[in-house]
């Protein structure tokens, strides 16, 4: 199926840093979420774009929907302990009777070292 | 309680061994989703509802069944467990573009 290409794979930082990641697809999407999971937990919704260059924050998350519409980004500013996780994004496309079928990025583990 | 609940939350069966998970919302949500994660694979779509009787494959369908007879429920049933099987299942709904995620079911079969 279609995959979203999400990066970094992975990323260690120090407390108080910046952090930011991105997807991007070769299809156009109508939608772009961001989800967080922790360990032995669900993935929780962060932020949700729905609108070409849409720019949207929650607390210290700020993310945005490019304008291509093929991409989406997301960043963490001064970065907590408990910002450790795995980061998803998620796009959807509207395509027939497939409307809100999401697909999804293979996540960003992000770690924190205080 | 509000939102969305599964159960079990951990699940050891055999091989050959009939075996449901049960999905629980809230929302009155009309989509229902069920997803494995598996390393390497991410998550990947089982089956997923529109509405109560309109059910859907999804990307890796194959050894499972779902029903969905009112709104707020989508149980997954595996009908035979392979080994295959054992991963992290989750389910979700939607009001149509956020989905939300319940806190997963883990599984292995021996």
């Amino acid at each position: 199926g279609q995959q979203l290409n999400q990066s970094p794979q992975s990323m260690f930082i120090q407390e108080g840093e910046d952090v930011s990641m991105n997807c991007t697809s070769s299809s156009i999407f109508n939608t772009w979420l961001w989800y967080k999971q922790d360990p032995g937990e669900g993935p929780v919704l962060l932020i949700a774009l729905y609108k070409a260059g849409e720019l949207t924050s929650n607390g210290r998350l700020t993310a945005q929907f490019g304008i291509t519409r093929k991409d989406s980004f997301l960043n963490i500013s001064a970065s907590i302990p408990s910002d450790v996780g795995i980061y998803f994004c998620a796009g959807q496309r509207i395509s027939g009777g497939s409307n809100y079928k999401l697909t999804f990025g293979k996540g960003t583990l992000l770690t924190v070292n205080p | 309680d509000a939102g969305i609940t599964q159960s079990p939350r951990y699940k050891i069966t055999e091989t050959g061994r009939q075996v449901t998970l049960m999905c629980h919302q809230t929302w009155s949500h009309s989509y229902m989703f069920w997803y494995r994660q598996d390393l390497g694979h991410g998550l990947r779509l089982i089956y997923y509802s529109a509405a109560a009787d309109i059910t859907d494959k999804g990307e890796v369908p194959d050894g499972y069944v779902v029903s969905r007879s009112k709104t707020e429920n989508f149980p997954l049933t595996l009908e035979s467990a392979t080994r295959s099987q054992t991963s992290v299942y989750f389910c979700a709904s939607s009001d149509g573009y956020e989905q939300y995620f319940g806190p997963g079911t883990r599984l292995t079969v021996t």
